[in-house]
């Protein structure tokens, strides 16, 4: 049972335009969720944290929390080819320390 | 960078021996936390470390262990190596282990299984 869900893409987006990067969890007992950008062949680099219902804006990304839906977002204004990169959704549920990961959704950004 | 030190970067062993990787966590950091990242997956929890006590651990058999030391620095080892165990290994490292304390990476050690 796959407690962290994202499509895995790839997610083809021009320059400029604006990528909706979505997952969904299956947990009602959520905490908090994290954005993290994985470049290839290297690890996974924090972009955005999210524990509250709503949008949380940080530069060109927006992340945004229903917790009701049980859904997570991440937005990427003016879209770059150095955004070009896989992005992972995790969640820490309740009474757990670890991070649960989903299987990454691949962004391609064209010029 | 994020102050997450790893060695090695790459590794080749062959099936049935063991590995030693090791972590260096970010400076005021307690809790080290790893990671198995097979390809094209999202890295999977193997374990917690706090304050040099095992905190959490995931669904990986008991042939994956490991230890934190007083300086809150860690090591993965892995006994009777399969070739499924050949994966990017991820240590992050966090200040305490609650649940809205971000994790930062380091830059992983990409073990080869022959």
């Amino acid at each position: 049972q796959k407690e962290v869900e994202q499509n895995s893409g790839p997610l083809s987006v021009p320059e400029g335009a604006i990528a909706s990067l979505n997952c969904t969890y299956s947990d009602r007992g959520s905490q908090s969720f994290f954005w993290y950008r994985q470049y290839s062949g290297k690890s996974p680099e924090l972009i955005m944290s999210i524990y509250s219902n709503g949008d949380k804006e940080d530069g060109r990304f927006t992340a945004q929390l229903n917790k009701a839906s049980q859904y997570v977002s991440l937005l990427i204004r003016d879209s770059q080819p150095s955004d070009s990169a896989t992005y992972l959704c995790a969640g820490v549920f309740y009474n757990t320390d670890k991070l649960i990961f989903g299987t990454g959704t691949r962004l391609q950004v064209f010029p | 960078e994020t102050g997450v030190t790893q060695s090695p970067t790459h590794l080749i062993k062959t099936r049935g021996q063991q590995v030693t990787l090791r972590c260096s966590s970010q400076s005021g950091h307690n809790t080290v936390s790893w990671y198995q990242q097979a390809l094209g997956q999202g890295p999977q929890f193997i374990f917690q470390y706090y304050r040099e006590e095992e905190n959490g651990r995931g669904n990986f058999p008991p042939r994956f262990s490991g230890l934190q030391f007083p300086n809150y620095s860690s090591e993965l080892n892995v006994n009777a190596l399969e070739l499924d165990d050949s994966a990017l290994y991820l240590c992050a490292s966090s200040l305490g282990g609650g649940t809205q304390e971000t994790q930062y990476f380091g830059p992983g050690t990409r073990l080869l299984v022959l």
